[in-house]
């Protein structure tokens, strides 16, 4: 079973100009969460999908940036205009709706990441 | 402020050694605890994680402690191999999804 993939790994960019990140998740996997980690720190929610609707967006850093689901399937996340402390990694990660609030299905499991550096 | 802590962020272990890596977390409302596992330039892993109904899971080497009066979770490696040297993450979720990660514990198993 492929597990979530991100796209591009890496992007460099000049602050103003906009960039897109991809993420597929696990088939089936109704949840698509992004995260970000910036200078080594933390790893951030920013939002959550379920299916295609925004269930949790309250991590998002501004109106820069805008997450979109289509479908229900892939994810993509726009940021517009970069600035250069968007320079980060991207991390998105998916996980089944659980049956109940203990079961294993509320683990995530995360993509390789897209590393982003806006100069 | 940050609900999740890690306030080791390094620790050094022999091989074969047991391995314990410790996280904080301030918020009562907190019912489920996962530890991630980081290679460099790759996504976290799933390790894993305890409910707050439970004290204590062991999934092989790994074993997680859950101490919710102190608001404590520990994780233990037992024996510690140098391919576990690796960057682990706590991470607290409780109401939502989201999860809260610490700011991530370096360890390296020296052979």
């Amino acid at each position: 079973e492929a597990g979530v993939t991100q796209f591009p790994s890496h992007s460099v960019i000049e602050k103003g100009q906009t960039v897109t990140l991809r993420c597929d998740p696990i088939s089936g996997h109704d949840n698509l969460y992004w995260y970000r980690r910036v200078m080594g720190k933390e790893i951030k929610f920013l939002l959550h999908f379920v299916k295609e609707s925004k269930q949790d967006e309250s991590g998002m850093p501004n109106n820069r940036f805008l997450a979109e689901r289509t479908g229900g399937t892939y994810s993509t996340l726009k940021v517009q205009p970069a600035e250069l402390e968007d320079s980060g990694v991207y991390f998105c990660a998916s996980s089944q709706a659980p049956p109940t609030p203990y079961s294993g299905a509320r683990v995530a499991f995360f993509g390789q990441g897209t590393r982003l550096t806006v100069v | 402020d940050q609900q999740v802590k890690q306030n080791s962020p390094s620790l050094s272990v022999q091989e074969g050694r047991i391995s314990i890596l410790n996280c904080d977390y301030t918020n009562s409302m907190f019912d489920y605890f996962l530890w991630y596992k980081k290679y460099p330039a790759e996504g976290p892993t799933f390790l894993i994680s305890i409910s707050s109904i439970k004290d204590k899971n062991e999934d092989g080497r790994f074993t997680v402690f859950l101490n919710k009066s102190a608001k404590h979770l520990s994780l233990h490696i037992v024996p510690s191999q140098p391919g576990d040297s690796a960057v682990y993450f706590c991470a607290a979720s409780g109401g939502t999804y989201k999860y809260i990660f610490g700011t991530g514990t370096r360890l390296k198993v020296l052979a």
